[in-house]
């Protein structure tokens, strides 16, 4: 237990459909990370959000639409996603944005987009 | 840019046996290294960490040190066990101050008993 939950754990859903991404941390901390994981790919940042502010968005696809409405929740908006974007996407928070700072990972929500 | 890059893997080791996985990272200053272990079914944990160069990371046996001359912050462990089957992962943290993680695509080790 990491104090960094993720739901649901598991997602299917199909091109139309319109679903979201649920991240809640228990750890005082005040930023919040979506990272995108693909098989023999790199962990990719999607995005950052640091005391509820979006600071930084990895030229992601509109259609994935983060939202923070407090720094202990981040969701992730879906909508009329592609099958190329089935993937593990992983949750993460810090006690701040410095550099050096450890991050907590959820368990991630695996998508899979029929 | 910035970036990390691993072994390739996967690596399979009999029980006992020494470990090393390679990681070798391109970033401008002095960037902040980690290492993070996955096991299955898992999100990411931090396995060790180093902030400034000759720094040893240590935890659980396993150790890294940041080596500037070499770019290369290589993971090791002295005996592995059939418990330390997992993906790792190295990453760096870069002088943006928003906490990202730039990581390498991973190294799955699988050990035998």
């Amino acid at each position: 237990e990491t104090g960094v939950t993720q739901t649901p754990r598991h997602l299917v859903m199909g091109m139309t459909n319109k679903k979201s991404l649920k991240c809640e941390q228990h750890l005082g901390h005040n930023a919040m990370y979506w990272y995108k994981q693909s098989a023999k790919k790199p962990l990719e940042l999607m995005f950052v959000y640091s005391l509820e502010e979006r600071v930084e968005n990895n030229s992601v696809p509109s259609r994935f639409s983060p939202e923070c409405p407090n720094s202990s929740h981040l969701f992730l908006h879906l909508h009329t996603l592609q099958p190329e974007d089935s993937a593990l996407y992983l949750c993460a928070s810090t006690r701040g944005a410095g550099m050096g700072t450890e991050a907590f990972f959820g368990q991630g929500t695996r998508l899979t987009v029929v | 840019g910035n970036s990390v890059t691993q072994m390739e893997g996967p690596v399979t080791l009999s029980e006992e046996a020494f470990l090393t996985i390679n990681c070798t990272y391109t970033a401008t200053g002095y960037p902040s290294l980690f290492w993070y272990v996955q096991y299955p079914g898992e999100g990411l944990q931090l396995l060790l960490k180093a902030t400034k160069a000759d720094d040893k990371g240590s935890n659980k046996g396993f150790e890294a040190t940041y080596r500037k001359e070499t770019t290369s912050f290589h993971l090791e462990k002295g005996s592995v066990q059939v418990s330390d089957s997992a993906v790792y992962f190295c990453a760096l943290s870069d002088k943006s101050n928003t906490g990202k993680l730039i990581f390498g695509q991973g190294t799955t080790l699988q050990v035998k008993p």
